[in-house]
């Protein structure tokens, strides 16, 4: 069974970093083309960033720079590194999984993980 | 960068049809993918490559898409119906995903 499952979230203070981990079972993560998903309170979904199966990453402009996507083959898991955190990063982050290649849908999401940036 | 325009809301009696539009400049040459998402959940995936359904999500759930707008459909809306939907596509020349602004639909 196919499991996504995010953690690492919590309060941190404007300027601060985070690392978010999400956690897969049931498939390779290093195979998959693999996005973070982030929603403000009472917003809508916003895309973060994509990592591909070889290994090319690509960032929303609101986070280019200060964000980064990676992952740890034998662990099978995912990352995003958020460094100097804006009152506006504030969201669920959610991961997810592209069923195919680049253009396709995602067919598997996290619980999410909240992350507050407040002073 | 380009930018998928959804109603903020939809609101539909029992048993009537909503339609949930999802607007780009010619969103028709690509293809749109709706999550249904609930209050604390995560977004799950109802129509896939514009007509597409997974298995599992009922036929009274369909998607077109032509021109500058795609169209979620849900037939005979049942009060389970009730939650946000998120249209997304690739933008392949810039290598990014993009969703629409989500649309709550309500049933009244």
């Amino acid at each position: 069974e196919v499991q996504l499952v995010e953690s690492g979230g919590g309060l941190v203070q404007p300027g601060g970093s985070l690392r978010l981990s999400c956690a897969a079972s049931g498939f390779t993560v290093s195979s998959n083309y693999m996005s973070w998903v982030r929603q403000a309170p009472g917003r809508g979904l916003e895309w973060v960033s994509i990592i591909y199966s070889g290994d090319s990453t690509y960032y929303a402009d609101s986070v280019k720079g200060r964000f980064s996507i990676s992952r740890h083959n034998s662990k099978n898991t995912l990352y995003l590194q958020m460094n100097n955190l804006r009152p506006q990063d504030t969201a669920v982050y959610y991961c997810a999984r592209s069923a195919g290649g680049a253009a396709s849908n995602f067919d598997y999401w996290g619980q999410g993980t909240l992350v507050t940036v407040s002073s | 960068s380009y930018v998928l325009t959804q109603p903020p809301s939809v609101s539909v009696a029992p048993g009537k049809t909503a339609r949930i539009s999802c607007g780009g400049n010619n969103i028709g040459s690509k293809s749109v993918h709706w999550y249904q998402q609930k209050p604390g959940q995560a977004p799950v995936l109802v129509i896939y490559y514009d007509i597409d359904r997974p298995s599992g999500i009922p036929e009274r759930f369909s998607g077109s898409n032509s021109g500058n707008t795609a169209t979620l459909t849900i037939s005979r809306v049942e009060a389970g119906d009730e939650a946000d939907y998120h249209c997304q596509v690739w933008d392949s020349p810039s290598d990014h995903w993009v969703f629409g602004g989500g649309t709550k639909l309500t049933v009244l």
